[in-house]
């Protein structure tokens, strides 16, 4: 069975905390995207990458950093959490010629 | 400014009929179109998809209409099932990496 793993379910992390969010896909997928889902608007783009070491901002990139060393391994990393970076997070792959994406289960994270 | 919309932020609809969801969109460059559900505490799940080039595409129960020039698609299930519950989230692609989500519709389907 294909899939999408995120590394937590959920984290509670400080304000001003770095925070790491590993995602990991076993589908030899060359695109990878992170999303946050938030009440009343959907999920936003926060980062992609379509090749190893390559990355392309989203819609909502502030604050938010990415790192693809490997093709099946994507983080996305927040520099200095805030409470405004609680959400849920997505991470979502699919192949180069296109298609539906797949996700991972989400990781909450809390910014106390 | 939301270039995908879901203007019904939930929908509940009797078992054994037909639900039906709407989604509106403002780029005419949009190609591709896609619907995902999600039930809480899992990511969403490719559910059905339509190129702009056809006007309907039929997957078993589910079956996604597409009016380009209402700027408007729509999914139906039919007959709905208690486990059709959900949220469903209407996207749209045009060309490129990016899929553009709108904000979602929470199905409630009552037995």
């Amino acid at each position: 069975d294909v899939k999408v793993t995120q590394s937590s379910r959920y984290l509670v992390k400080r304000t001003g905390e770095k925070v790491f969010l590993e995602c990991v896909q076993d589908m030899d997928h060359e695109n990878m995207f992170w999303y946050r889902q938030d009440p009343g608007l959907g999920l936003r783009l926060i980062y992609f990458s379509y090749d190893v070491k390559m990355k392309e901002k989203g819609d909502i990139p502030e604050g938010y950093s990415v790192s693809r060393e490997k093709k099946e391994r994507f983080s996305l990393i927040l520099e200095s959490a805030s409470t405004n970076q609680t959400s849920m997070y997505l991470c979502a792959s699919n192949p180069s010629q296109g298609g539906g994406y797949t996700f991972g289960s989400g990781t909450r994270l809390t910014v106390v | 400014d939301q270039q995908v919309k879901q203007n019904s932020p939930s929908l509940s609809v009797q078992e054994g009929r037909i639900s039906i969801l709407n989604c509106d969109y403002t780029n005419s460059m949009f190609d591709y179109f896609l619907w995902y559900k999600k039930y809480p505490a899992e990511g969403p799940t490719f559910l059905i998809s339509i190129s702009s080039i056809k006007d309907k595409n039929e997957d078993g129960r589910f079956t996604v209409f597409l009016n380009k020039s209402a700027k408007h698609l729509s999914l139906h299930i039919v007959p709905s099932q208690p486990g059709d519950s959900a949220v469903y989230f209407c996207a749209a692609k045009a060309g490129g990496f990016k899929t553009i989500f709108g904000a979602g519709t929470r199905l409630f389907v009552k037995a």
